[in-house]
Parts: structure tokens; C-alpha cells; sequence
């Protein structure tokens, strides 16, 4: 069964920084690309990063320069490192796997973010 | 970049069949994925490249996609289908673009 476990979530303020993980079990984790998916309180899906399985990355425009998506094989773990942090970034953070044909196929339950001061 | 607009929302009586749309610039060209979210949960895939159910969805749930419009047709609705549905495609950019959400709502 594909899991996918989020955490580092949390309170910070403007301009700060927090880590997020996603622990990866349940299949092949090298072999897939993987994205960051956020979700502002009662608000839409909005995809934040993605990383191919060969450490190519893409990011959406209001995070680029601020986040870095990375990925350790090894460990089977997805990382967002999220810096300068605005309150507008204050959302659950979803790590999702790519399916082979481009769709997210697996969500995992995601971490909270609150950006305040 | 590429946008695609969800109508917020659309209520309908258990037994009936909703129609949920995502309208995009010839959306018709592009593969379509849907995600259902319910209540205090994460997401889950519906239906993929346009009409194709994952295992463990239900075949009342159907997808199709021309021109400008794709849509998600839910027949004989129950109670349990009352959720989120939100579309997705990718753009030519290489990013993945959300529809803004459909809140269905059974009466």
C-alpha cells in the first residue's frame, strides 16, 4: 500500500523558515515523480513543486526563489524547503506522487503551515 | 498561464445525475484528471485522462473532455459523493493548474 507521511509543519513568522518531509512507503520511490501540493484554509488546490525522478525541478511562480523542492533515494523522503515565508504561504502542505501518464495518484495527509505574526 | 474555471458550486437530490464542468482553452486537447475531497480529507483521483477510473471508484462517476469544456458526470448520486471535486491539467509550462473547485452538494 503506497503511503505517503508528511511532517515538519507549523507556526512561523513572516521571513522565516521551516523544512517540510514526506516519508515515502509502499512502492518504489526513485521511480516516480513527486510534487508539493498546498491548500490555504478553505481555499482551492494549488500545486507548489515538482521533482523528476532525475532531480530536474519546476516550481510555481509565487514560491520560485523562495522554496526548494529535493529528494533523498535513499531514504525514501521528499523535502520542501520553504524560506521567506509570507503570510499568504499559511497552508496544508500535500506531498503527492505522479502517476506514469502525468495525473497525482496518491495524496498523503498533509502538514499544516501558519505563517503569523 | 493556463486557467480553468469550475463553476463553486452545484446541489442535486440523491438519485440524480451531476454534471460538473471545467472550461479551459481548448481544454479538449489536453488530458483532464479529476480529484474528489471530502470533508477534513486529502484528495483522491476520480477520474484520469479524461474517462478513466482508478480501481475502487465507481462507474457512476464518468469523465469526458471536447473543446472547451470537460466534464464529470455523476450518476444516480448518493449522499457519500457530497465533497470537493477540482480539476487538474498540465500546462505547457510544465506545472500542474487546479481548477478553482466545485463544492456538490446533495439535497
Amino acid at each position: 500500500e503506497v503511503q505517503l507521511v508528511e511532517s515538519g509543519g507549523g507556526f512561523v513568522q513572516p521571513g522565516g523558515s521551516l523544512r517540510l518531509s514526506c516519508a515515502a512507503s509502499g512502492f518504489t520511490f526513485s521511480n516516480f515523480w513527486m510534487h508539493w501540493v498546498r491548500q490555504p484554509p478553505g481555499k482551492g488546490l494549488v500545486w507548489v513543486s515538482r521533482i523528476h525522478t532525475d532531480g530536474t525541478t519546476n516550481y510555481a511562480d509565487s514560491v520560485k526563489g523562495r522554496f526548494t523542492i529535493s529528494r533523498d533515494n535513499a531514504k525514501n523522503t521528499l523535502y520542501l524547503q520553504m524560506n521567506s515565508l509570507r503570510a499568504e504561504d499559511t497552508a496544508l502542505y500535500y506531498c503527492v506522487r505522479e502517476a506514469s501518464g502525468d495525473w497525482l495518484d496518491s495524496w498523503g495527509q498533509g502538514t499544516l503551515v501558519t505563517v503569523s505574526s | 498561464s493556463y486557467v480553468l474555471t469550475q463553476s463553486p458550486s452545484v446541489s442535486v437530490a440523491p438519485g440524480q445525475t451531476a454534471r460538473i464542468t471545467c472550461g479551459g482553452n481548448d481544454i479538449g486537447r489536453k488530458s483532464v484528471h479529476w480529484y474528489q475531497q471530502k470533508p477534513g480529507q486529502a484528495p483522491v483521483l476520480a477520474v484520469y485522462d479524461d474517462s478513466d477510473r482508478p480501481s475502487g471508484i465507481p462507474e457512476r462517476f464518468a469523465g469526458s473532455n471536447s473543446g472547451n469544456t470537460a466534464t464529470l458526470t455523476i450518476s444516480r448520486v448518493e449522499a457519500g459523493d457530497e465533497a470537493d471535486y477540482y480539476c487538474q491539467v498540465w500546462d505547457s509550462s510544465s506545472e500542474v493548474v487546479f481548477g478553482g473547485g466545485t463544492k456538490l452538494t446533495v439535497l
